[in-house]
């Protein structure tokens, strides 16, 4: 157990709906960090908060948004779902701004769209 | 932007070294990362370098060097549970840590 906690582990929905997945840094992090890992691809940077405040933003789609929440703990929201979205969404908590000393990352939501 | 290269995979025999090298491209640089993947797994940290040279940890050693845009992870003493996915990943301008596609390397008996 690396102390971040993803949920839920899967999800399997129908394209065009919208689903929340959820992530709890490891205690004491004030950083996280969403991505997105698709079939066989690398890990692609969504987005980062740092104490409730967006910090850093990759290639996140529109139909994307997160928020990190007073106790830290953060949701991505992908809306109007489409095949290509399915993937692996891991959450990875740092203990600073800088994230020295590496990530810490949760085992992630496996997202079918179907 | 930030272009990080290294190889698709890598065979070894169990025991054997490894070397996997990482070169990259980046607009402001703050430290490289290694990280293991296990298919279907989180990543998890291996090793950080922000000043040239080399880092050992144990079985496994990274190398920087910044001018060059080049760094190396070493696995020595291969073991059968090393089979995984090694992941380079740059924090560039921006505090964004940008990952490369990994390196599958497998171990063989």
């Amino acid at each position: 157990d690396s102390g971040v906690t993803q949920t839920p582990k899967h999800l399997i929905t129908a394209t065009g709906q919208r689903v929340t997945l959820r992530c709890s840094p490891r205690s004491g992090d004030l950083s996280v960090y969403w991505y997105q890992q698709s079939l066989d691809q690398g890990l692609q940077f969504l987005i980062q908060y740092y104490n409730g405040e967006e910090r850093a933003k990759g290639n996140i789609l529109e139909r994307f948004s997160a928020q990190q929440f007073p106790d830290l703990h953060s949701e991505l929201n992908l809306s109007s779902l489409e095949l290509g979205d399915s993937a692996l969404y891991f959450c990875a908590s740092s203990g600073n701004l800088r994230g020295d000393y590496g990530y810490t990352f949760g085992s992630g939501t496996r997202l079918t769209v179907v | 932007g930030q272009n990080i290269d290294q190889p698709t995979e890598m065979t070894a025999t169990e025991g054997a070294i490894v070397q996997i090298n990482c070169t990259y491209q980046t607009s402001g640089f703050n430290g490289l990362f290694w990280y293991q993947q296990h298919a279907g797994e989180a990543p998890t940290f291996l090793s950080y370098n922000v000043l040239d040279g080399l880092e050992e940890k144990g079985r496994f050693s990274s190398f920087l060097s910044r001018s060059k845009g080049y760094s190396y992870l070493l696995l020595k003493e291969l073991q059968m549970k090393d089979s995984a996915s090694y992941l380079c990943a740059v924090r560039g301008a921006g505090n964004k840590l940008t990952f490369g596609g990994g390196t599958r390397v497998l171990v063989k008996p």
